[in-house]
């Protein structure tokens, strides 16, 4: 069973680069469309892309100034960064795998509380 | 961008009763591709429904989805205890993909 452990930062500094990263166990990352959802404190949830083994992205037209996700398949990770921070970006960070045999995001990080602030 | 309205914001239950959870898209979503998840406080989403009325693997029989074109429905036949939290719903009818804002069931 694949399972994702999330790992970063929890406070990042307005107008830095917050960076994250997410380890595939039980799988490899050498499948499947590895994505980014976030949910800011009390609110619903965000897609912010997502990023394919061979390095393929697609973002949310919201955020693509702004993201750059990655894949290393020698670590089996895959990473988000988000450049030029401010407060609206204070959030949990989800991980999640898009399953395109149920197309869903079937399998989910425990999530990252991500707090800008200086 | 497809913009997923829930209804209603909450809905309060007791055990033992049935939930209606509505979720109502801008535009026709084509092949029912719609979703449904469920999160509890402290939680990631959990998959309960995709394809608009098929069930992930593990989810009670008491969940049912329905609906096509911009209405979709989750039914609870009988809501438990472990039931209260809120769901959400979400599409992926082109990018964006996007979430409903979410309806929480709570005790009554």
């Amino acid at each position: 069973q694949v399972q994702l452990q999330q790992s970063g930062p929890g406070l990042v500094k307005p107008s830095e680069t917050l960076s994250l990263t997410c380890t595939v166990s039980g799988g490899s990352v050498s499948s499947y469309y590895w994505n980014w959802i976030r949910q800011p404190p009390g609110k619903g949830l965000e897609w912010i892309g997502f990023v394919y083994y061979s390095g393929g992205t697609l973002y949310n037209p919201s955020l693509k100034s702004r993201v750059t996700m990655s894949v290393d398949t020698s670590k089996n990770q895959f990473s988000l960064n988000l450049n030029s921070v401010t407060a609206t970006d204070t959030a949990m960070y989800y991980c999640a795998k898009w399953d395109g045999t149920v197309n869903a995001f079937d399998i989910w990080g425990r999530g990252t509380m991500v707090t800008v602030s200086s | 961008e497809v913009v997923l309205t829930q209804s209603p914001d909450t809905l309060s239950l007791s055990p033992g009763e049935k939930a209606t959870l509505s979720c109502r898209a801008s535009q026709s979503i084509i092949n029912s591709h719609l979703v449904w998840y469920q999160q509890k406080p402290g939680q990631a989403p959990r998959l309960l429904i995709y394809g608009a009325s098929s069930r992930a693997i593990g989810i009670p029989d008491r969940f049912s989805g329905s609906g096509s074109g911009t209405d979709f429905t989750l039914t609870i036949s009988r809501v438990e205890t472990e039931d209260f939290a809120v769901y959400y719903c979400q599409h992926y009818d082109g990018s964006p993909l996007t979430f409903g804002g979410g309806t929480k069931v709570e005790i009554k």
